[in-house]
């Protein structure tokens, strides 16, 4: 079975501070992991993926990701937090990759940005 | 450019009502799936597809059902809707491949169902 633990449902920020969305992942062979971010009234994007290459996985709008295995965490950062940023964001595991992947999401971080 | 796209946006329904939600992707995707959002529980799959004729259950079926007839259309049906199924659905579809490629999702349909 896989799962994923986002800790913390809403995080606020300051505009320039350093964003930490904290994601922990539960899977039985290596996984697959991904940040999905959703802004207002919108689908999901994917924000970056990792796939048991680099364990520093670098994705769009400045964010990136740590695998770290020993703490089974891929925690989302971002040094300097925009406006632009405020939006849901969702944390997946697939405990398979290839054609037959079936992604599993944490409960979503809702992040708030102050100016 | 259309990529996936939903509709209706925004509908309500009554108890026992029937409907279905429509999604069609214009990128010759094989894979398709459904997923609905609850607030404080994240996405959740119920239906998905690998192919024109293929449709496999998610962690959530019940009380809905699919069918895919062409590549490119991945409707879900409500037969009898229920208080219960109250949410935002997002369809969303990718490439099959031998790597793992990103999901491509739609705008969401808002239902609720009185």
């Amino acid at each position: 079975a896989q799962s994923v633990t986002q800790l913390g449902s809403h995080v606020s920020v300051s505009e320039g501070a350093l964003v930490l969305l904290r994601c922990n992942y539960s899977s039985s062979v290596p996984p697959y992991l991904f940040w999905y971010v959703q802004y207002p009234n919108q689908g999901l994007q994917l924000l970056l993926k990792y796939t048991s290459a680099a364990t520093l996985v670098k994705g769009i709008n400045g964010f990136e990701a740590e695998f770290k295995k020993s703490e089974t965490s891929f925690h989302l950062t971002k040094p300097s937090a925009h406006m632009s940023d405020a939006a849901e964001y969702f944390c997946a595991v697939s405990n398979s990759g290839g054609s037959n992947y079936k992604l599993t999401f944490g409960k979503g971080t809702l992040l708030t940005v102050n100016p | 450019n259309a990529g996936v796209t939903q509709t209706p946006k925004f509908q309500v329904l009554k108890t026992g009502q029937s409907m279905t939600l429509q999604c069609a992707q214009d990128m010759n995707h094989e894979y398709m799936s459904w997923y609905r959002q609850d607030p404080g529980m994240g996405l959740r799959l119920i239906h998905y597809s690998v192919g024109a004729g293929i449709t496999d259950q998610g962690e959530v079926p019940n009380g809905y059902n699919v069918s895919r007839s062409t590549t490119e259309d991945f409707p879900l049906r409500l037969l009898s809707a229920a208080p219960s199924q109250t949410s935002v659905y997002f369809c969303a579809s990718r490439r099959q491949g031998i790597t793992v490629e990103k999901l491509f999702f739609g705008s969401g349909t808002q239902l609720s169902v009185l």
